[in-house]
């Protein structure tokens, strides 16, 4: 079962940042936060991970809080293209390769 | 540098017939791990592979369902006497050697419909 709590479904203003939540109260101390997102009929794609310093990439923000129970993606500027379902996954690093657990994820809307 | 790839896409058999999904994963990876989705439901996992080693087949189904991943070409996820209850979209992800957190990147999928 997945270890983490998202909301079902959040919508956007196109142009606007898309700020998307996650629980993790449970996790482990070598556990990262990983996001995936899946548009309609692709295969999900790698948006970021982190373990608990914030991260910024050419597509997204992470912000883990300070006890790590959770975390925000932030996409700065929402286009109608991100609109998608967002995963967030907690997975054990620096052990080797392990399956990515997928929860029912965010269906992000993003409305013109 | 190219991505994950799967083919067929799209690949249609009638109950009974056996479905091959292949995958070639990125450059430079070696591991390699299938997850199925079906129809409006999440991506579930179900067999993990390096060159020549199954090291995890915990999501695998019991029956009908093997994988395998050679020394030389693509991974293959065979499933023998197919089912209606087998449609559904088969991902293939690739990651590099363990050397800490290795990110996993995804194919296009196959969707594979049973009549």
């Amino acid at each position: 079962d997945a270890k983490t709590t998202q909301p079902t479904s959040m919508d956007c203003a196109e142009g606007r940042a898309a700020n998307l939540p996650c629980n993790h109260s449970t996790i482990s101390g070598n556990e990262y936060v990983y996001w995936y997102r899946q548009i309609h009929s692709q295969g999900p794609q790698y948006i970021i991970h982190g373990l608990k310093n914030n991260e910024t990439n050419e597509m997204a923000s992470l912000i883990i809080t300070e006890d790590r129970k959770s975390s925000t993606l932030i996409l700065p500027h929402a286009t109608l293209r991100d609109t998608a379902v967002y995963y967030c996954i907690v997975r054990v690093g620096g052990s080797g390769n392990t399956p990515l657990v997928f929860g029912k994820g965010t269906r992000l809307s993003v409305i013109a | 540098n190219a991505g994950v790839m799967q083919n067929p896409r799209h690949l249609v058999r009638r109950r009974g017939q056996e479905a091959r999904l292949r995958c070639s994963p990125m450059k430079g990876h070696s591991h390699v791990y299938w997850y199925r989705q079906l129809p409006e439901e999440g991506l579930k996992f179900m067999v993990y592979l390096q060159k020549e080693n199954i090291i995890d087949e915990s999501g695998m189904p019991k029956e009908r369902f093997s994988a395998e991943f050679p020394k030389e070409g693509p991974s293959i996820l065979r499933i023998q006497q197919v089912v209606r209850g087998d449609s559904a979209a088969y991902f293939c992800a690739s990651s590099p050697a363990p050397d800490g957190v290795e990110t996993q990147y995804f194919g296009p999928g196959t969707r594979l419909l049973v009549l």
